[in-house]
């Protein structure tokens, strides 16, 4: 079984300002651990993903994921806010092989502040 | 490389009407996924096929079927619409095995409301 809790359904940060998206999840098995973003009326697109290499993980648009397995938590970093990150992220889990389902986390919509 | 693709982007039934909707996989891919995805709420997954059988369900009712072709395009059906069916649904691509990375790649989405 698995399962993904984002805390903070919003967030609000000024532009130009640390971002951080929290992330926590439960597997019985390794994971593999993904961000996804969505901007209003479109579809998924993949920012990051940790597939058991490097724990620090960079991913587009100058987003970072650390995987901590201490913690079960994958937070969505990014130094310096931008208008254009304003959407909503998702947290993703699934079993290491992929070979079945995705879940996801109940997605946390950004808002920056100019 | 193309991208995947749904249709329609679009659609209004009634209750009780069946729908199918449409997804175009990536290229190279040998795995879709669909998921239904409610307003304000994360996408859940309705269930994955790969090599043209299906590979797993989620907690979605006998009502909600699919299918995938030789060319790895995709059906997702749905008969005896309810109002809840109401949502945004996602068609994933991925490539298992043959050194695929198991990374999902996602449509715009078919915006289905049942009326």
């Amino acid at each position: 079984a698995q399962s993904v809790t984002q805390l903070g359904s919003h967030v609000s940060v000024s532009e130009g300002a640390l971002v951080l998206l929290r992330c926590n999840y439960s597997s019985s098995v390794p994971p593999y651990l993904f961000w996804y973003v969505q901007y209003p009326n479109q579809g998924l697109q993949l920012l990051l993903k940790y597939t058991s290499a490097a724990t620090l993980v960079k991913g587009i648009n100058g987003f970072e994921a650390e995987f901590k397995k201490s913690e079960t938590s994958f937070h969505l970093t990014k130094p310096s806010a931008h208008m254009s990150d304003a959407a909503e992220y998702f947290c993703a889990v699934t079993p290491s092989g992929g070979y079945q389902k995705v879940t996801f986390g109940i997605g946390t919509k950004l808002q920056v502040i100019p | 490389e193309t991208g995947v693709t749904q249709s329609p982007t679009h659609l209004i039934k009634t209750r009780g009407q069946q729908v199918t909707l449409r997804c175009s996989s990536q290229s190279g891919h040998n795995t879709v996924s669909w998921y239904q995805q409610a307003l304000g709420q994360g996408p859940q997954f309705i269930f994955q096929y790969y090599r043209e059988e299906e590979n797993g369900r989620g907690n979605f009712p006998p009502r909600f079927s699919g299918l995938q072709f030789p060319n790895y395009s995709s059906e997702l059906n749905v008969n005896a619409l309810e109002l809840d069916d109401s949502a945004l649904y996602l068609c994933a691509s991925s490539s298992i095995g043959g050194g695929g990375t198991d990374t999902q790649y996602f449509g715009p989405g078919t915006r289905l409301t049942v009326l």
